[in-house]
């Protein structure tokens, strides 16, 4: 059974650029969070997604929009990027209270 | 708005002694208290957790306490060894299950052979 999956590993964009990130939830589980974690804090939760639609929004712009499709998997969208963006971008997915990550993805903005 | 409170933001211990994480939290309406372990450049992974209607819970060397009066949840890890050397964060959700995780700054925890 694999676990939490997210693609790609590393993307690197220039400010202005749009980007699309990846993830698939661990089999059986149907909850998909976006959580953004910077250099040496802890993860910031963006939104979460229940079937097919975002359920709860952190404190983040509208420049952070997502999806997620009827297999349960998401994608995370970020518009307009600035420097500040630059970030590793965890999902989580969950069936209960239990949340489990996947690997990330690093995004640097230059 | 939600707020979690992780001290100390560093941490080092001799193999073999014990280390204590502690967090306090702002909302008496919160109900779940998980606990993750992120090695460098890893994900994230849940060690533990506890919720409200408990005192503590315990899983081998690592145990959690929660004082609901006090709004504080702490980490214990007894008979620490190198390979417990990462970052380790808290979190807590208010709400039903699957609600969002507002986490702590973290600690870095070193343990030292």
């Amino acid at each position: 059974d694999a676990g939490v999956t997210q693609s790609p590993t590393h993307l690197i964009k220039t400010r202005g650029q749009q980007v699309t990130l990846r993830c698939s939830p661990k089999s059986g589980h149907d909850t998909v969070s976006w959580y953004q974690q910077a250099l040496g804090q802890g993860p910031q939760f963006i939104f979460q997604y229940y079937e097919e639609e975002e359920r709860q929004r952190g404190n983040f712009p509208d420049r952070f929009s997502g999806h997620q499709f009827p297999n349960y998997s998401s994608e995370l969208n970020v518009n307009a990027l600035l420097l500040g963006d630059s970030a590793l971008y965890l999902c989580a997915s969950s069936e209960g209270y239990e949340q489990y990550f996947g690997p990330g993805t690093r995004l640097t903005v230059t | 708005g939600e707020n979690v409170e992780q001290h100390p933001s560093t941490l080092s211990v001799q193999e073999g002694d014990s280390a204590v994480i502690k967090c306090t939290y702002s909302d008496s309406a919160s109900n779940y208290f998980p606990w993750y372990k992120q090695e460098l450049g890893k994900r994230p992974q849940l060690i533990i957790d506890i919720r409200s209607n408990v005192g503590e819970k315990k899983d081998q060397r690592i145990a959690v306490t929660l004082n609901k009066t006090a709004k504080h949840f702490s980490l214990h890890i007894t008979e620490t060894q190198p390979e417990d050397s990462a970052v380790y964060f808290c979190a807590a959700s208010w709400g039903g299950s699957n609600y969002k995780l507002t986490f702590g700054k973290g600690t870095l925890l070193t343990v030292n052979p």
